[in-house]
């Protein structure tokens, strides 16, 4: 399996734009879900889907972040609009809802508002 | 408040020169306390599952230990190659699957 894959690997955009990261769940993984990383906070939790819905959003900052899972191999994180203290790396991880709740997390989406 | 915390912060080691990685806890309960690391530019990998007080893992170099309130991650004659951000995390039970991160250890080992 090739793991979580996520895209883009980097992206740069000026305030106000919107941006799209997208997620690729490993084959069979039931749960999935979209973390924040920055220096000061550490890995936030925005929110996570169990077999493609949502179950906790109560880590998404503001109504500009949305997420959706519309099927079981893909996810999308939207910020719309974007701002500066948005910059950060997004993570993706999926696990099997039962058994260990191993993460496995892809390589994540530095993301810059300028 | 349930909360993760990690300390030190920052830790360099000379090579060889074994210390002790901490993760204290303050939640309702456990489910289950998980060790990552973290290399630059990377998502964080999995390590260890402790699930009860007095569990102990162990991976080459690494063991992890969980008492009620925190866990260790001991290294034993660290080389340069285990250098890395090491994360904890805590799942609590009745959380669906929830977990909360620490904000990490950076690791450097010096050779």
């Amino acid at each position: 399996d090739a793991g979580v894959i996520q895209s883009p690997r980097h992206e740069v955009t000026e305030m106000g734009q919107e941006v799209t990261l997208r997620c690729k769940p490993i084959s069979g993984h039931n749960s999935l879900f979209w973390y924040r990383q920055t220096m000061m906070r550490g890995l936030e939790l925005l929110i996570y889907f169990n077999n493609n819905v949502p179950i906790d959003d109560s880590g998404m900052p503001e109504d500009r972040f949305s997420a959706k899972m519309p099927n079981a191999s893909f996810s999308t994180l939207k910020i719309q609009p974007s701002e500066p203290r948005d910059s950060a790396v997004y993570f993706c991880a999926s696990s099997i809802l039962s058994g260990a709740n191993v993460l496995t997390f892809g390589a994540g989406s530095r993301l810059t508002v300028l | 408040e349930d909360q993760v915390t990690q300390s030190p912060e920052a830790l360099r080691l000379q090579e060889g020169e074994s210390s002790s990685l901490n993760c204290s806890y303050t939640v309702s309960g456990l489910r289950g306390l998980f060790w990552y690391r973290q290399d630059p530019g990377k998502g964080p990998e999995f390590l260890f599952t402790l699930y009860s007080a007095g569990e102990e893992k162990e991976k080459e170099r690494l063991k992890a230990t969980l008492t009620k309130k925190e866990s260790f991650l001991h290294i034993t004659a660290p080389k340069p190659e285990d250098s890395a951000t090491y994360l904890c995390a805590v799942q609590l039970p009745n959380t669906g699957n929830q977990f909360y991160f620490g904000t990490g250890t950076s690791l450097t080992v010096i050779p």
